[in-house]
C-alpha cells in the first residue's frame, strides 16, 4: 500500500510568514507524529496525535507552531511569524497505535524541506 | 548527558567488512529501541526493532544490554549499499514519542 506523504517536498519562505505542512498517513494508522530534522541531527520530536487529539505536544518549541488533525488521518503541521532558526526537514510519521501489540513501530514520509529566509 | 548519544563516525570500512556501532540511552525507562537507516536527503526507514533477546535480519544483527543501557547493531559482509548513516531511536515505557540519536554515518569503500 501507499506510504506516508507530505506536501509541500519544498517550501521557501520569508521571516514572519506563515506556512502550513500537510502529512498524509499510511491507511488505517491512528497514530501520526511529527518530527523536525537539522543537519547533522537526528529527527527532533514535536507532537503526537492518537485519533484526532494531540496526546503528547511537548516537542513543540514554543507557541507559533501548532498541528491539527480534525477526522483523524490526514495532519497538518502550522507555523506562524516564521523564523530563520525554523529552517529544516520537517517529517511526519505513522503507525498503527497504542495497543496493536509489538513496538508500534514508526514509518516515516519523505518530509518537507522548509527553508526561511 | 544526550538522552540517545552515539558516534557520528564516519566509519570508512572495505566491502565484505564486518562493523558494529554502538548507541548509548540514558533514561532506563526505555522501554523500546529500534535501528533506522537513513540515506543522504531522504527519510528514516526502519531497519529493525531490537529485542530483548537479541534478533537478526540476514546480515544485520542488534543486540540489547539494559545492564549497561546500550543497544548495537553488527552488519556482516558490508556492501557498497550499505552505505547510509544509521540512526538509533529509543522509546520510553508510556510515551509514545521517540527520541534519536544523531546517527552513525557508515561508507563501505569498494
Amino acid at each position: 500500500g501507499a506510504g506516508v506523504s507530505q506536501t509541500p517536498s519544498n517550501k521557501v519562505t520569508e521571516k514572519g510568514k506563515y506556512v502550513e505542512l500537510r502529512c498524509d498517513p499510511i491507511s488505517g494508522h491512528t497514530a501520526l507524529y511529527w518530527y523536525r530534522q537539522s543537519l547533522g541531527q537526528g529527527p527532533e520530536f514535536l507532537i503526537y496525535f492518537q485519533g484526532t487529539g494531540a496526546a503528547d505536544d511537548s516537542g513543540l518549541p514554543n507557541d507559533r507552531f501548532f498541528a491539527v488533525r480534525p477526522e483523524g488521518s490526514v495532519s497538518t503541521l502550522k507555523i506562524q511569524r516564521t523564523e530563520r532558526g525554523d529552517s529544516a526537514v520537517y517529517l511526519c510519521a505513522s503507525s498503527q497505535g497504542v495497543g496493536t501489540g509489538g513496538h508500534n513501530e514508526q514509518f516515516f514520509g519523505p518530509g518537507t524541506r522548509l527553508t526561511v529566509l | 548527558r544526550k538522552e540517545v548519544e552515539q558516534d557520528p563516525g564516519p566509519f570508512n570500512v572495505p566491502e565484505g567488512a564486518t562493523v558494529a556501532f554502538n548507541c548509548t540511552y540514558s533514561n532506563s525507562a526505555s522501554q523500546s529501541f529500534f535501528w533506522y537507516r537513513q540515506d543522504c536527503r531522504k527519510e528514516p526507514k526502519l531497519l529493525m526493532s531490537v529485542y530483548s533477546s537479541g534478533n537478526e535480519d540476514g546480515r544485520f544483527t542488534a543486540q540489547l544490554n539494559r545492564a549497561s543501557q546500550y543497544i548495537s547493531l553488527l552488519i556482516r559482509d558490508s556492501k557498497l549499499s550499505d552505505s547510509a548513516t544509521y540512526l538509533c531511536a529509543v522509546k520510553s515505557r508510556g510515551y509514545q514519542k521517540v527520541t534519536f540519536g544523531t546517527g552513525t554515518k557508515l561508507q563501505v569503500i569498494p
